[in-house]
């Protein structure tokens, strides 16, 4: 069974910094490529970034480009999001998703607070 | 960056009737679209991709169409796990992905 779980998410202070995980199972991970999306509370779905099979290709939305960083570790089977510079909007839950054009698999997501 | 714009925001039908919620690009994106549907507290849910071809495990009684710049998402005969929130997706310039805001399908 396919399955992603995200963990990391917590409570932090604007400027703060925390670096997410998503660990896949049930799945070649090495082979398919991965992306966070977020969303806000009582919002709508917003993609982050991208990351390919290989890390060769990485893409961000403007929204954090320059503060959040992707990456993975296909020998772990894991994809992480590293988010510096947090300002109070990035509130949301996050979630790791697979796939290149349309998102078939979902993790539960990780909720992730940045207040004063 | 492609706009998604999804209407109407919420659209209450009853159990058993046809729902039909509609999703326009501010350009063409081709058949590069997505619907996903998502209930509360759970992760969005592959629904239909390429615009009109159901993802696995998926009813028949969900069909997308439209292309260049208008898309439906058809669900013929409302089911109660059907009321939920749904969002489309282009997928034809990106980066970014960009997502519709949304629309909740309630009971009426």
């Amino acid at each position: 069974e396919v399955q992603l779980v995200e963990a990391g998410g917590g409570l932090k202070h604007p400027g703060g910094s925390l670096r997410l995980s998503c660990a896949a199972s049930g799945f070649t991970f090495s082979s398919n490529a991965m992306n966070w999306v977020r969303q806000a509370p009582g919002k709508g779905l917003e993609w982050l970034s991208y990351i390919s099979s290989s890390s060769n290709t990485i893409y961000y939305a403007d929204s954090v480009k320059g503060r959040f960083t992707i990456s993975r570790d296909n020998a772990e089977n894991s994809l992480y999001l590293q988010m510096d510079s947090l300002k109070v909007e990035d509130s949301a839950v996050y979630y790791c998703a697979r796939g290149v054009r349309w998102f078939d698999r979902w993790g539960q997501g990780t909720l992730v607070t940045v207040s004063t | 960056e492609v706009v998604m714009t999804q209407s109407p925001a919420t659209l209450s039908v009853s159990p058993g009737e046809r729902a039909t919620l509609s999703c326009r690009a501010n350009q063409s994106v081709g058949t590069n679209l997505v619907w996903y549907q998502q209930k509360p507290g759970q992760a969005p849910k592959l629904l239909i991709y390429r615009a009109s071809t159901r993802a696995p495990g998926i009813p028949a009684r969900f069909s997308g169409s439209g292309s260049g710049t208008e898309f439906t998402l058809t669900i013929s005969s409302l089911q109660s796990e059907d009321f939920a929130v749904y969002y489309c997706q282009q997928y034809d310039d990106w980066p970014p992905y960009t997502f519709g805001q949304g629309t909740k399908l309630e009971i009426k």
